[in-house]
């Protein structure tokens, strides 16, 4: 069965700091990734996602960039934490097209998300 | 574009009560729709799916949902609410097989269930 990790669970940065957020997959290939962020009251943004290795799409400008150097791992970075990144972070997975009979079928798997505190 | 409208932010219901929780969606075809829970600190759950066939889906945790083309709705049920069913309810709506969105879903803004004793 399929699994997706996030690490860490939470993390307290101050302002201005880097930030690397990592997020892995199991027992599938060829995923979909996604990265959103929720604050508080506001549901899911879609910050990124990813169709391959080293193919990554921004869905809205800000101070944030993602990555994904191997086929089941997806990063999400900053250079330098604003106030405003403060959030839950959440990754999701779902199965790349053309992959066998559930291709297309857009459903999402969601990672435990990580907590994160800018101060 | 596509959209979703929960239009409840916050519903109470007492444990043992039936619960509806509202989905309304704007898109141009019979798109897939989705209904996901979140518990407080954790990731999202999918609790059911919708992609054609039967309009009402059973789904986990006994809850089911009925889409109903004419109104653009795809709301969400259960008979009897039990105190574990208190979390975030979200509804989403995911595109046309064989588009170009690469799988990408628009989520609704989130209904909060708290359940009384």
């Amino acid at each position: 069965s399929q699994t997706i990790h996030q690490w860490p669970a939470t993390l307290v940065q101050p302002v201005g700091s880097p930030l690397s957020l990592e997020c892995t997959v199991e027992g599938t290939s060829n995923p979909n990734l996604y990265w959103y962020r929720q604050a508080a009251g506001r549901g899911l943004q879609l910050l990124f996602y990813s169709v391959g290795i080293g193919q990554i799409s921004s869905e809205v400008p800000q101070n944030l960039s993602a990555s994904r150097p191997q086929d089941r791992q997806f990063i999400l970075s900053s250079k330098k934490l604003l106030l405003s990144d403060s959030g839950f972070y959440l990754c999701a997975w779902s199965v790349g097209p053309g992959q066998g009979s559930s291709g297309g079928t857009y459903e999402q798997y969601f990672g435990p998300g990580t907590r994160l505190t800018v101060t | 574009a596509q959209s979703v409208t929960q239009p409840d932010i916050h519903i109470t219901v007492s444990e043992g009560a039936s619960l509806e929780l509202r989905c309304n969606y704007s898109y141009g075809a019979t798109p897939y729709l989705f209904w996901y829970v979140q518990s407080p600190g954790q990731g999202l759950q999918l609790l059911l799916k919708y992609f054609s066939g039967d309009t009402l889906v059973q789904g986990i945790k006994g809850f089911e949902a009925e889409f109903k083309r004419s109104q653009s709705s795809f709301n969400l049920r259960k008979p009897s609410v039990h105190w574990s069913d208190a979390a975030e309810y979200f509804c989403a709506v995911g595109p046309l097989a064989g588009g170009t969105s690469y799988g990408k879903l628009t989520f609704g803004q989130g209904t909060i269930l708290t359940v009384h004793p």
